[in-house]
């Protein structure tokens, strides 16, 4: 079956950079779109972004273009997302979803990771 | 930007009650939307695809369904592990989502 497994508890400084990884177990890597979903404190899902391992071909929402880099490595078996420029409000569990079907980024997510929680403080 | 207006924000109810949650999209969807379920400290359940074709293993107690740019989540008897909150998914044109409905204990 389907795993995304994600990296650990961050914390970094205003004005830096965070990159989470999660690896995919089972299933086919390339061709399922991996998205990047996140969630502030008490707050709702948000959308950030997606990639086709195969082709490296993403989609961000417009909120994060050039903020926002989305990269995969086949022979792992992982995708990395990392925001640059932090600032408080980018404290939140990031989670990672794997698209359903196969070649597309516009999806609905089938599985998910366990979240990693990244917290911006000075 | 495709937008999602869900409501109520918060709904109060029992166990044994029929539930309905509401998501307006701002554009046609063509059926592309879906339906989770997030418990506190977990990561969204997939509950309906395609605005109402049910994921595998998810109750029949729950259904989804569409007329026009407005989609519907029904939960038809309200069972205890079913105290959470369920968002609405489009993924027509990248991806947004709903603000969220918490369901609560009446």
């Amino acid at each position: 079956q389907v795993q995304l497994e994600q990296s650990g508890t961050e914390m970094q400084r205003p004005g830096s950079s965070v990159k989470v990884s999660c690896k995919v177990s089972g299933g086919t890597f390339s061709i399922a779109a991996i998205n990047w979903v996140r969630q502030a404190p008490g707050q709702g899902l948000e959308w950030m972004g997606g990639i086709i391992p195969l082709y490296g071909t993403t989609n961000y929402a417009q909120k994060f273009q050039g903020r926002v880099t989305i990269t995969a490595d086949a022979a792992t078996s992982t995708v990395y997302m990392e925001v640059s420029s932090l600032t408080s409000e980018d404290t939140a569990v990031y989670y990672c979803a794997r698209g359903a079907g196969s070649m597309i980024i516009d999806i609905f997510f089938r599985h998910w990771g366990q979240g990693t929680l990244v917290t911006v403080s000075s | 930007d495709i937008q999602l207006t869900q409501s109520p924000s918060t709904l109060s109810a029992s166990v044994g009650d029929r539930v309905t949650i509401t998501c307006r999209a701002s554009e046609s969807l063509s059926s592309w939307l879906a339906w989770y379920q997030q418990k506190p400290g977990n990561a969204p359940k997939l509950l309906i695809y395609k605005a109402s074709d049910l994921e595998s293993g998810v109750p029949s107690r729950f259904s989804g369904s569409e007329s026009g740019t407005e989609f519907t989540l029904t939960i038809s008897s309200l069972q205890p592990d079913d105290f959470a909150t369920y968002y609405c998914q489009q993924y027509k044109s990248s991806s947004t989502f709903g603000q969220g409905t918490k369901v609560e204990v009446k």
